[in-house]
């Protein structure tokens, strides 16, 4: 059973433009989202999160929504850069579940110059 | 954040031998994780590591097959044993700070 559900393997998006990775998840019992980006060869790099008592959070380039009655979040990189080309992960966790992460398979994102 | 050092960062293993993964955070943290990531797919749970307790395994892990050390605040080792083929994957050590997580770099490991 995927709790965690990134629908998209991958997306493709010019330069400029603005990229949104969108994670679905189904256990309702999840309090805290986190964005992961990571490059081949290295380990996931922490991006942002949200709290379920939020609807939005921003960093920078980085936004992320949440929407509790749909069980849906999206991550929206604006503008886009070509670094920004890489996995992008969700994962979930529950304040039960004492720290563990449930992850999404992943979204690929390229962005074209 | 913290830094994460995992060791080593890739290693090429002969099937029925064991690999032991060293994870070192430069700060001290109560909660230590280790996941795996299997080749196209995404990251799962191994276990979870305290410090001064038994590491608690999610299912389909078990203690004999992947077994854990965590003998201080800032370091933690996972054992890889007996390995198969079915074992190749990268696994990544995470630390929690406040209510997120970080990650090493991954050790990716190949069986033969």
């Amino acid at each position: 059973d995927q709790q965690v559900k990134q629908n998209s393997p991958s997306l493709s998006v010019q330069e400029g433009r603005i990229s949104i990775l969108n994670c679905d998840y189904t256990n309702s019992m999840f309090d805290y989202f986190l964005w992961y980006k990571k490059y081949p060869a290295e380990g996931p790099t922490f991006l942002i999160s949200i709290s379920s008592i939020k609807d939005k959070n921003e960093d920078g380039r980085f936004t992320v929504f949440l929407n509790k009655s749909a069980k849906h979040l999206s991550l929206h990189i604006v503008p886009s850069q070509p670094g920004d080309s890489a996995v992008y992960f969700c994962a979930a966790s529950g304040s039960s579940n004492t720290g563990k992460l449930i992850f999404g398979q992943g979204t690929t994102l390229q962005v074209k110059p | 954040s913290a830094v994460i050092s995992q060791k080593p960062s890739r290693d090429i293993c002969q099937r029925g031998t064991s690999l032991t993964i060293q994870c070192q955070v430069d700060s001290q943290v109560t909660m230590m994780f280790w996941y795996r990531q299997q080749p196209g797919q995404s990251l799962t749970l191994i276990a979870t590591a305290n410090q001064g307790s038994e590491a608690t395994y999610e299912s389909g892990f078990v203690i004999d097959k992947f077994p854990i050390s965590r003998p201080n605040l800032t370091f933690s080792t996972l054992t890889v044993s007996n390995m198969s083929p079915e074992d190749s994957s990268i696994y990544l050590c995470s630390v929690e700070l406040g209510p997120n997580q970080y990650f090493g770099a991954g050790t990716r490991l190949s069986v033969l």
